[in-house]
């Protein structure tokens, strides 16, 4: 089975700071790995992935993503946090198994950005 | 703005009700997920369809139940409704049946609150 761990379910970070959001993962093959943000009352919105490649991929509103292998990691990162950055962050995995590789969602780092 | 849209957007009713959820899919894609979001659960997949048949099934209970439409919207119907499933629900779409680097598009959710 494969399943994704976001081991802080809460960031703080003052604006101007550089952010790291954490997620590692388990997956039988190669994994497809993404980013997805939630602001209040509203969907999930897609950020970035990792599908093959460069192993720091660039994603939306600064965004960018570091895939290691060895440790199974996939952190979310951005050099210079804003107040508008805060929100649900989500990493999520595409699930191999069954025909619909489905994506499986971590359980989420609510990130506070401090003025 | 994703381009999927769910109705309602709020939804309150009691228990032992029954109620129907709505998705319309981006246009042109033909996959449609459901996911439940609730604070102790996280966000669970429940199940797919493409292209008016079922794929894939997730954490869905037997008192809920989809179908997709031949124009591709979808509705998830919820049944017998307990306390417990007070959520929120959200459809997302996708072009693909599997595409595994693709990212799905997540509507606004509508949130179900059964008193």
């Amino acid at each position: 089975a494969q399943s994704v761990a976001q081991p802080e379910d809460q960031v703080n970070v003052a604006e101007g700071n550089p952010l790291t959001v954490k997620c590692t993962y388990s997956v039988s093959g190669n994994p497809y790995l993404f980013w997805y943000v939630q602001y209040p009352n509203r969907g999930l919105q897609f950020l970035l992935k990792y599908i093959t490649g460069d192993n720091l991929v660039k994603g939306s509103y600064g965004f960018e993503a570091e895939f290691n292998k060895s440790q199974t990691s996939f952190h979310l990162k951005k050099p210079s946090a804003l107040v508008s950055d805060s929100a649900l962050y989500f990493c999520a995995v595409r699930d191999l198994s069954g025909s619909a590789r489905q994506l499986t969602f971590g359980s989420g780092t609510q990130l506070t950005v401090l003025p | 703005d994703s381009g999927v849209t769910q109705t309602p957007k709020h939804l309150i009713t009691a228990t032992g009700q029954r109620v129907t959820l709505r998705c319309s899919p981006r246009s042109g894609d033909l996959s449609v997920y459901w996911y439940q979001q609730s604070l102790d659960q996280g966000l669970q997949f429940l199940i797919q369809y493409y292209n008016g048949e079922e794929r894939a099934k997730g954490n869905i209970l037997e008192r809920f139940s989809a179908q997709q439409f031949p124009d591709l919207h979808s509705e998830l119907n919820l049944s017998s409704l307990e306390l417990g499933d007070s959520a929120l629900y959200f459809c997302a779409s996708s072009p693909y049946l599997t595409g595994l680097g693709n990212e799905q598009y997540f509507g606004p959710g509508t949130r179900l609150t059964v008193t």
